[in-house]
């Protein structure tokens, strides 16, 4: 059974620096093919991906926000780490993790969600 | 990046009835077309993904179609439990960008 849990601080000042982390289960990244990806929702807007990190280490980032983001793994934990630098009161949002398969490229299981809240 | 333009925000259904919810692409995104049901607190739930594939455990009631820039997901007999939030999202990229979501509510 595949399960992913976000998990994070509910409140950040702004110009701090957000670290989030996905940890799962039923899966392992050091499995040919497998990624988890960050995505955030906004109050009232539309899903945002963030960035993706793969088994073999490759990573990927929105390009709107790829210069305050980073990405890493601990496959012995079965965790992916986001970090996001210089928050502002927009990055307030619910942030999932998923799985993804990288052949496929689409998330098919997700956690239900950290809510972050960025204000002083 | 791709946008995606899902229509209707929100509608009102019956049980039993025939849903239709559609998803434009800004460009063409070939197949690569898929869906999801969301419901407060719970994680998001891959229904059909590349368009028409249906993801296992997943009623055979929910069915997609569509290529290229159109796209549609419908529920064929409406069930209770099927009242909640539906997106669509494009995996063509890496960078994957998504609909803004359509909710179904009881009339």
């Amino acid at each position: 059974q595949v399960t992913l849990k976000e998990s994070g601080p509910a409140l950040v000042k702004p110009t701090q620096t957000l670290t989030l982390t996905c940890t799962f289960s039923g899966f392992s990244l050091s499995t040919s093919g497998m990624g988890v990806s960050w995505i955030r929702q906004p109050p009232g807007k539309a899903l945002e991906w963030l960035a993706r990190i793969d088994w073999d280490d490759d990573k990927f980032y929105s390009t709107s926000l790829k210069t305050r983001l980073k990405i890493s793994k601990d496959t012995s934990k079965n965790e992916v780490v986001l970090t996001m630098t210089n928050i502002d009161p927009v990055d307030t949002g619910t942030y999932y993790c998923a799985r993804v398969h990288t052949t496929g490229n689409y998330p098919d299981y997700w956690g239900q969600g950290a809510l972050v809240t960025a204000s002083s | 990046d791709i946008q995606m333009t899902q229509s209707p925000s929100s509608l009102s259904a019956s049980v039993g009835d025939r849903v239709t919810i559609t998803c434009r692409a800004s460009q063409t995104i070939s197949k690569y077309l898929n869906w999801y049901q969301h419901k407060a607190g719970e994680a998001p739930r891959l229904l059909i993904y590349a368009t028409s594939s249906l993801q296992s455990g997943v009623p055979s009631r929910f069915s997609g179609s569509g290529s290229g820039t159109d796209f549609t997901l419908t529920i064929s007999g409406l069930q209770p439990e099927d009242f909640a939030y539906y997106f669509c999202q494009q995996s063509y990229s890496t960078s994957w960008t998504f609909g803004q979501g359509t909710k179904v509510e009881f009339k």
